[in-house]
């Protein structure tokens, strides 16, 4: 169990570019969900899957911003268009949907600054 | 829907000293409760969790937590605090069969020597 990666680690671009993140959960997890942090403060939830149906999505996540997971597996969320206000530390978990069983772990985050 | 408040926002602890971080959440029906600790630019990592059974749970590197249902509290606690528990901690709940988790908004705990 190589826990969660998300890659990469941190991204610096400019307003009005599109980027690009990738969330690799633990292997046996058939839950995904993504999460904003910013600066002193909690996370926010923004969407989550299970195996590759997304299942809810946050009023955070502006039509800018799509998430997917095709296969059940990995998940990527990008976003158009960036916006400085879209600095922020985005962190993906997974766990394994099943009662007391689940328990999101986070992985690393990816930090985002758009310029 | 379920919330979560984490009135200090900073404390400060000798190395050696017990420490106590409150969590007061919000929500109708029992909650699912986790604390979680940041290292500045890191991730999340699950101290300890709390779904149902004994109120009080224990957690790695030494942490506990008691569920009080009639204060709606889950607050952290430690004996005695080592120079490496400085970090962000964070309260969450978890509710419904979505469990998507909402956060407090932390607690910075800073140990002098």
């Amino acid at each position: 169990d190589t826990g969660v990666s998300q890659d990469p680690r941190h991204k610096i671009t400019k307003r009005g570019q599109n980027v690009t993140f990738r969330c690799d959960p633990i292997s046996e997890h058939n839950r995904l969900y993504w999460y904003r942090q910013t600066l002193g403060q909690g996370p926010e939830f923004l969407t989550y899957f299970q195996n590759e149906a997304q299942l809810e999505k946050s009023r955070l996540l502006s039509d800018r911003f799509s998430a997917e997971r095709p296969k059940g597996s990995f998940s990527t969320l990008e976003i158009q268009r960036t916006e400085q206000g879209d600095s922020a530390m985005y962190l993906c978990a997974s766990s394994w949907e099943s009662g007391n069983r689940n328990t999101q772990y986070f992985g690393p985050g990816t930090r985002l600054t758009v310029l | 829907a379920q919330s979560v408040t984490q009135p200090d926002i900073h404390i400060t602890v000798s190395e050696g000293a017990s420490l106590e971080l409150r969590c007061n959440y919000s929500y109708g029906a029992t909650p699912y409760l986790f604390w979680y600790v940041q290292s500045p630019g890191q991730g999340l990592q699950l101290l300890l969790k709390y779904f149902s059974g004994d109120t009080l749970v224990q957690g790695i590197k030494g942490f506990e937590a008691e569920f009080k249902r009639s204060q709606s509290s889950f607050n952290l606690r430690k004996p005695s605090v080592h120079w490496s528990d400085a970090a962000e901690y964070f309260c969450a709940v978890g509710a419904g069969n979505d469990y998507k988790l909402s956060f407090g908004a932390g607690t910075t705990v800073t140990v002098r020597a």
